[in-house]
């Protein structure tokens, strides 16, 4: 079956500093990858995309690169912020098993405190 | 600001009560989803609706019972819940749930079981 693993954390930074949440996956078929952020006492937004392998997607000055060689969509950021504080997941989506809807199978989700 | 409205943001119940918790979006989406959060964790995928018909029903308890009343809503009732069940309930779209098109999710309903 589909599987999502990403470092767990928590991570915890100082502010400008660089970061990196590593995420591999397993998956039959041609997945899409998403990373998903999660601010307190609030939903799941979308982060960034890739929909196929060696794309990068990014946004708010995050960046992740789908790596189909090593099944890998690792999250990256140069500078943090203390606003950037939140849960993130990795999740990709493909078609369940016996049927054509997609699913998202999501990572366990990583906390982020970035201190000032 | 989030395209997918949920109601009630907070919600406490008694085992023996009946409540029901609200979904909306106007993008359009002909896709639905409900998702339960405990504390800590990923959401775990409860029940898929595409074009108004359950399509993916993930073993779930039937004291949780689906329904979506048009493409634009959907609603969760719940009855005889246990202490357990107290969680973050999301609720999310996507355009015809056949793609790999990302979900937007609502910021979710809090529901305490006591």
């Amino acid at each position: 079956g589909n599987s999502v693993t990403q470092m767990e954390g928590p991570v915890t930074l100082s502010e400008e500093a660089f970061l990196t949440i590593n995420c591999t996956y397993t998956a039959t078929g041609y997945p899409s990858l998403f990373w998903y952020v999660q601010y307190p006492g609030e939903g799941l937004q979308l982060l960034l995309k890739a929909t196929k392998a060696d794309d990068k997607g990014s946004n708010k000055g995050f960046e992740a690169t789908y790596r189909k060689e090593t099944t890998s969509f690792h999250l990256e950021k140069g500078s943090v912020q203390v606003s950037d504080s939140a849960v993130y997941f990795c999740a990709l989506s493909a078609v369940g098993s016996g049927g054509s809807n997609y699913k998202l199978t999501f990572g366990k989700g990583t906390l982020l405190t970035v201190n000032p | 600001d989030t395209e997918v409205t949920q109601t009630p943001k907070h919600l406490v119940m008694g085992m023996t009560n009946k409540k029901s918790l609200k979904c909306e979006q106007h993008m359009g989406h002909r896709a639905m989803y409900w998702y339960k959060q405990k504390a800590k964790k990923p959401p775990e995928l409860m029940f898929v609706y595409s074009y108004e018909k359950l399509s993916i029903n993930e073993s779930v308890p039937s004291r949780f019972s689906p329904e979506c009343p048009n493409s634009s809503l959907l609603n969760l009732h719940l009855h005889a819940l246990q202490p357990e069940d107290s969680a973050l309930y999301l609720c999310a779209s996507s355009p015809t749930g056949v793609e790999n098109s990302p979900l937007h999710f609502g910021n979710g309903t809090r529901l305490t079981v006591t």
